[in-house]
This record gives C-alpha cells, sequence and structure tokens, in this order.
C-alpha cells in the first residue's frame, strides 16, 4: 500500500528557470493539498484540488504559481520564473474524502527546491 | 483566516518525563485537528486526531485534549522515550466543510537520555 509519493526529492532551478513538483496520492485518494514549508516555519497551505478541480488556492501567490491534478497522472505544482524566495520544502498530501472536512491527511515526503 | 499558535518553541524532558505541547486558534468553527511528528528531513507523519465532539483522545503514551471553549488543545506524551524527539505541528481545520489545514510553527521536543 504505497503512501503519498512526490517527485523530484530535491530540485535545483536558476533564477527565471521554471519548477515542476509531481506528487501522486496514496491508492483510492482524490484529494490533493499542497503546502510549502520554509526552514523551521510549519507548513503554510498553498491549494487544495480534487480530480479535474480547484477548490481552494487562497495560500498560493496569485503570481507565477499553478495547480492542476488532472483526470489521469499526479497533481502537479508549477512555479514559473523561480525566485530566491521560492526555495523551501513542498509538500504535497492527500485524503480519501474532502466533502465535510476532518478527513485525515497523509503527507508525501516533500521536493527540497533551491533556487540559486 | 484560521490562525494557530504553539508554545513552548522548544521543549526537553528527561527520558521517563512527560511532555505537553499546547496550542490555541483562532477560528471557533474549526472542528478538526491533527498533530503531526517530523523529524528532520522526513515527511511530517500524524500521530493523533481529535474532532469537535469529543474533549480528550488517547492513544498509547499519547493522548490530545481539546477544549472548545477556550479554543486550545494540547498533546500529551507519557513516559518518553529518545525516538519521541522531533518537532511536533498541531493544526486546525475543518472550517465550514474545507479540509484545508493551518498550522502552528512547531516544537521542537528534545528527550534526554
Amino acid at each position: 500500500n504505497a503512501g503519498v509519493m512526490q517527485n523530484p526529492r530535491h530540485l535545483v532551478r536558476r533564477r527565471g528557470q521554471e519548477a515542476r513538483l509531481r506528487c501522486s496520492p496514496m491508492k483510492g485518494h482524490s484529494h490533493v493539498y499542497w503546502y510549502r514549508q520554509l526552514p523551521e516555519e510549519g507548513l503554510k497551505f498553498m491549494v487544495y484540488l480534487q480530480k479535474e478541480n480547484i477548490i481552494d488556492e487562497s495560500g498560493m501567490p496569485k503570481e507565477r504559481f499553478s495547480a492542476e491534478f488532472p483526470k489521469e497522472g499526479p497533481s502537479i505544482l508549477r512555479i514559473q520564473q523561480v525566485v530566491r524566495g521560492d526555495s523551501a520544502a513542498y509538500f504535497c498530501a492527500s485524503s480519501l474524502l474532502g466533502a465535510g472536512g476532518e478527513e485525515t491527511q497523509y503527507f508525501g515526503p516533500g521536493t527540497r527546491l533551491l533556487v540559486l | 483566516g484560521e490562525n494557530v499558535e504553539q508554545h513552548p518553541s522548544t521543549l526537553s524532558v528527561q527520558e521517563g518525563d512527560s511532555a505537553v505541547i499546547k496550542c490555541t486558534y483562532s477560528d471557533s468553527a474549526s472542528n478538526y485537528f491533527p498533530w503531526y511528528k517530523q523529524e528532520l528531513g522526513k515527511r511530517p507523519q500524524l500521530i493523533i486526531d481529535i474532532r469537535s465532539n469529543v474533549g480528550e483522545k488517547k492513544d498509547q503514551r499519547i493522548a490530545v485534549t481539546l477544549n472548545k471553549t477556550a479554543k486550545h488543545f494540547s498533546l500529551h506524551i507519557t513516559e518518553t522515550q529518545p525516538e519521541d524527539s522531533a518537532v511536533y505541528f498541531c493544526a486546525a481545520g475543518g472550517v465550514y466543510g474545507n479540509n484545508r489545514l493551518a498550522f502552528g510553527k512547531g516544537n521542537q521536543v528534545v528527550v534526554i537520555p
């Protein structure tokens, strides 16, 4: 029973490049969440997606960031024209259900993005 | 939006003693409160959670209490062991059916052998 998978685990980009982070939820889970963690900080909510739908993107910057969760394949968090301040660990979580809240979220191992 | 605060930031305990971490939250509509343990460089792992219809939940050496009136909840670890050393995050969510979680900044727990 594979858990939440993320790749790559480490990603190095130069300023101005694009970063693509992938997340495969646990088997049977159709709800995906992305969080960002700065060093020695808590996790900050970015976006909540269900298959082919963005449910809540209130935590995601309006510029340069986008997310999708297609019918087939992993969820993708895309950061265009990366800047040094984007360097962080990006965690994906998934849950079986989402409606009504209170559904347990299971986290992936994270992608550590370093922008040079 | 929801604001979650954790105290203290760092907690050192002797092996075998108890550790208590407290969190407060701001949105009275939050109704789901999980606790995650994160070891260095690893993913956050759920250790226990509590829903608003109960005041206390226990799982072996770990317990969580919730006071909805005061808007605070606490994690209790008894008989601490060196492997309990990690950063612990509390979170709050479930506001109006939205599953997103607001996390505290974390507590570093150090268990001294």
